[in-house]
């Protein structure tokens, strides 16, 4: 079975514009949730998608937004780039919707985003 | 809410020995706890997963992890390190509801010949 897919791997963006980064999960998995890395704050919950519809949402501001389509694939978006926002987004996928949080989660390789 | 702190940011040990991760959490009700592997400019590996059915979960590449909730820890041992396991390490808690993990600060992993 494939793994998670994400696609671009890297980006440079210059502050101000927008971006949209793509998430394919493993087949089956109808759950995506996003995370942004980076050295300082680490690996921080940005949100997660069950169903299209949006189930969580970690403490970011209303530049960063995600969606997912109904073949499960999910993007996230982030508009107005600061340069704070250059960091490693990871996406991972799993099974089912999530009862007591047992479900494991299985990440892509990451976008690298860089923001000039 | 959810916490995890991850007692060592480094840890540095000889091929051929032992590694031990410290990993201490805190969490209102009874957790789903893991640990991954990050190598470099890699996602996130799965080594093992804690749900309550024992409290000595086996991984993947011989680790393994003991979760004690009287301590609220959740160590991650290795018998021998092979150079391989040169990576950085994270202990994560998972919510109550939902698939909104929580991550440790991490642990990077230096393996000396």
């Amino acid at each position: 079975k494939a793994g998670v897919t994400q696609t671009p791997r890297y980006l440079i963006k210059t502050r101000g514009q927008q971006v949209t980064l793509s998430c394919s999960p493993i087949s089956g998995h109808r759950s995506v949730s996003w995370y942004q890395q980076t050295p300082g704050q680490g690996l921080q919950f940005l949100f997660e998608y069950f169903s299209e519809t949006q189930r969580n949402k970690g403490n970011f501001p209303g530049r960063f937004s995600g969606r997912q389509f109904s073949n499960s694939r999910s993007e996230m978006n982030v508009s107005t780039l600061e340069l704070g926002d250059s960091a490693l987004y990871l996406c991972a996928s799993s099974t089912v919707q999530g009862a007591l949080g047992t479900d494991t989660q299985y990440f892509g390789p990451g976008t690298r985003l860089t923001v000039l | 809410a959810q916490s995890v702190t991850q007692l060592d940011s480094h840890v540095s040990v000889s091929e051929g020995t032992p590694v031990l991760l410290r990993c201490n959490y805190s969490s209102s009700y009874s957790p789903s706890l893991f640990w991954y592997v990050q190598h470099p400019n890699k996602g996130l590996q799965l080594l093992l997963k804690y749900t309550s059915a024992a409290t000595l979960v086996k991984g993947i590449n011989g680790f393994e992890a003991e979760f004690k909730k009287s301590e609220t820890s959740f160590h991650l041992t290795k018998p021998s390190a092979h150079m391989s396991d040169a990576a950085e390490y994270f202990c994560v808690v998972s919510g109550a509801a939902g698939n909104k993990l929580t991550f440790g600060g991490g642990t990077r992993v230096l393996v000396k010949p």
